[in-house]
């Protein structure tokens, strides 16, 4: 089951902020995060485990609501190099908990 | 130390052609998993390897298969391509078995394959 995103795509000015949700219908054990840039491959950002952890990179930091199945990514005061494709990837917490299931992605694009 | 490498970058087939993808994960990574990047559809995990095995495989027909060799490199096989499996293939390595905490991935650039 692909874990969906929020919103699809969003524009901002350099030094606004942004949210980027990821919500599953299944029980999720951790959520990873990545970021691709247009004709780049995807790089890592951080990995969320179950118990509500919040994680900072630099100012992109991001939460993981278990009760809600939900993660939510926050890029504050966003600067030029933060646009492209955010994806989540969910590892489920039981069935087949093997598999990295990716979100369809959210754009984002920072203008100045 | 080397990132993961894909080649080729870009291939151009026509539909009934079967066709190999080659993945060279970093030094040391063991886990080599492949996806399909298709605009709107994010990743769609395609298979995981690890050691040699395959460990998990996603929702594709039979025409897509893989495999890895002792060295931890790994190869995706189309078959009998259809016009539907033009998209971008990211292989993925990374130190532990895919889904392991804290072991996040490394993606290759991709191999752009266009069927005609």
């Amino acid at each position: 089951q692909q874990p969906v995103q929020s919103p699809q795509a969003v524009i901002l000015r350099e030094g606004e902020d942004a949210v980027i949700n990821c919500s599953s219908s299944k029980a999720l054990y951790s959520v990873h995060w990545y970021r691709q840039k247009h004709g780049e491959a995807p790089v890592f950002l951080m990995i969320l485990l179950k118990g509500g952890e919040q994680k900072g990179h630099d100012k992109i930091s991001a939460s993981f609501n278990e009760k809600k199945q939900q993660s939510s990514l926050y890029l504050t005061a966003s600067q030029l190099s933060y646009s492209g494709t955010y994806f989540c990837g969910t590892r489920r917490l039981s069935g087949n908990t093997g598999k990295l299931i990716f979100g369809q992605g959210t754009t984002l694009q920072v203008k100045p | 130390k080397a990132g993961v490498t894909q080649t080729p970058r870009y291939l151009i087939k026509t539909r009934g052609q079967q066709v190999t993808l080659s993945c060279s994960p970093i030094s040391g990574h063991r886990s080599v998993s492949w996806y399909q990047q298709t605009p709107g559809q994010g990743l769609q995990f395609l298979f995981e390897y690890f050691s040699e095995t395959q460990r998990n495989k996603g929702n594709f027909p039979g025409r897509f298969s893989g495999r890895q060799f002792s060295n931890s490199r790994s190869e995706m096989n189309v078959s009998t391509l259809e016009l539907g499996d033009s998209a971008l293939y990211l292989c993925a390595s990374s130190l532990l078995p895919l889904g392991t905490d804290n072991s996040p991935l490394h993606f290759g650039n991709g191999t752009r394959l266009t069927v005609t």
